[in-house]
């Protein structure tokens, strides 16, 4: 497609449960980002995968939150064991190849987790 | 990524010029400046980069000075549409990509 897809854009989920969000990057877009923003709150940066390196887990709350990407296209982002403040939107977001300035990262639309 | 400072909010009036400051005193050689826009319940967008002097499109121009600490995104005849978040990043693009606050835009009638 010709912008980043997210799936789903709304999950309500039961406390407790697994989620799994899914991120579609743009066509040739070799580095991927999550974010997670809570209402009203800045972005918070979750894991960054660049190319075929090991990816960048720095942000990630928990370990009840785990991310991968096959094939250096789609990633999935997991929350086992659903709590109710990982309820926010999560942000995926691509861009080119690293390692040059002058690149753009572009943002999905997201997906709205509400843990009840 | 360079550490970036700006205003946490400002407020204008729609008809008028608002320019909103970046503060990027330790910014490197080969860094990049970006402006990105956020609007409520979506994810930000981009709106303009530079690396120095002037840079300008069809929604905004950015002014970066000779010694490149600072910069200034200039959003000419803003109207309602405008009220949003706006981020200012310094970086180069090959690490985890850190957004601070942002400068909470709100226009009035």
């Amino acid at each position: 497609g010709a912008g980043v897809s997210q799936s789903p854009s709304n999950k309500v989920t039961e406390k407790g449960k697994d989620v799994e969000l899914r991120c579609d990057p743009i066509s040739g877009h070799t580095a991927l980002y999550w974010y997670r923003q809570s209402l009203g709150q800045g972005l918070e940066f979750l894991i960054y995968f660049q190319g075929n390196s090991a990816p960048d887990k720095s942000g990630l709350p928990s370990d009840r939150f785990s991310a991968e990407r096959t094939g250096g296209s789609v990633s999935t982002l997991t929350i086992q064991r659903t709590q109710q403040e990982d309820s926010a939107v999560y942000l995926c977001a691509s861009s080119l190849a690293g390692g040059l300035s002058g690149n753009t990262i572009y943002f999905g639309e997201g997906s709205w987790l509400t843990v009840v | 990524l360079a550490k970036t400072t700006q205003p946490i909010s400002m407020d204008s009036y729609e008809g008028q010029e608002v320019n909103i400051t970046c503060s990027h005193n330790n910014i490197a050689t080969n860094d990049y400046i970006t402006w990105y826009q956020q609007f409520p319940s979506q994810g930000p967008r981009f709106i303009i980069q530079g690396y120095k002097t002037k840079v300008t499109n069809e929604v905004a121009s950015l002014f970066i000075p000779a010694d490149r600490k600072s910069s200034t995104l200039s959003l000419p005849r803003v109207s309602l549409s405008d009220t949003a978040v706006y981020y200012c990043l310094v970086g180069v693009w090959a690490s985890k990509i850190i957004f601070g606050s942002g400068t909470r835009l709100s226009i009035r009638p």
